[in-house]
């Protein structure tokens, strides 16, 4: 898991503000899936995508949250006006569909204050 | 109820014990994965079984998915502080979920030394 790369590792923003994730897959690797840790929670899927593709947003929250993988660059997730109940740890997840193996980034610790 | 429940909780053991935590579905499981997380980091994958009655090891650790893909357990032998962590299993329900992992609510061993 060494190689999928996640910026930044600690993010703190005000009520209202907006936060942006990034998530740089395995090279060669072209599904990333997103994951929120809440404190107390678990770990729960949020969202899959390819390249230029949304496959699987139904652990999305309806606002404020939205996903992208593009053709060139990393996955951004982008949350707007964020609240308290956003703070948790991100984290992406690299996947190669052939071989089933799903590698985890470091994470992203958003803290709203 | 949760779809996957792992077991025990927690764990505390003398260093040199043996030990074996528990993950079950209540459904049957395309692959089934297991990671180790440290406190506030990310998760480190150990390993993923998709055959009924596979087993796989690296170095002292074991895992081992059941006939009926519905059960696993993995195995830690001899224990180390160094194992000491979080650890977390997932589950592959396959199908059109293919690569979406649902989370146990994770087993925090500790080690004493």
């Amino acid at each position: 898991n060494a190689g999928v790369m996640q910026n930044p590792r600690h993010l703190v923003r005000r009520r209202g503000q907006e936060a942006r994730l990034r998530c740089s897959p395995m090279k060669g690797h072209s599904h990333v899936y997103w994951y929120r840790q809440l404190p107390e929670e678990g770990l729960k899927f949020m969202v899959y995508l390819q390249k230029e593709n949304i496959i699987d947003e139904s652990g999305m929250p309806k606002e404020r949250f939205s996903a992208e993988f593009p053709k060139e660059g990393p996955s951004i997730l982008r949350i707007q006006q964020v609240v308290r109940g956003d703070s948790a740890a991100y984290f992406c997840a690299s996947w190669q569909r052939d071989i089933g193996e799903q590698f985890f980034g470091p994470g992203t610790r958003l803290t709203v204050l | 109820s949760q779809e996957l429940e792992q077991s025990p909780q927690s764990l505390i053991v003398q260093e040199g014990k043996n030990l074996t935590i528990n993950c079950t579905s209540s459904k049957t499981l395309y692959g089934l994965y297991w990671y180790k997380q440290k406190y506030g980091e990310g998760l480190i994958f150990l390993m993923m079984l998709q055959k009924g009655g596979e087993e796989k090891s690296h170095e002292k650790i074991t895992a081992k998915l059941d006939e009926k893909k519905q059960q696993s357990s993995l195995h830690i032998t001899a224990s180390q502080p160094s194992h000491a962590g979080i650890y977390l299993c997932g589950a592959d329900r396959g199908g059109t979920s293919y690569g979406k992992l649902t989370f146990g609510q994770g087993t925090i061993l500790t080690v004493h030394p």
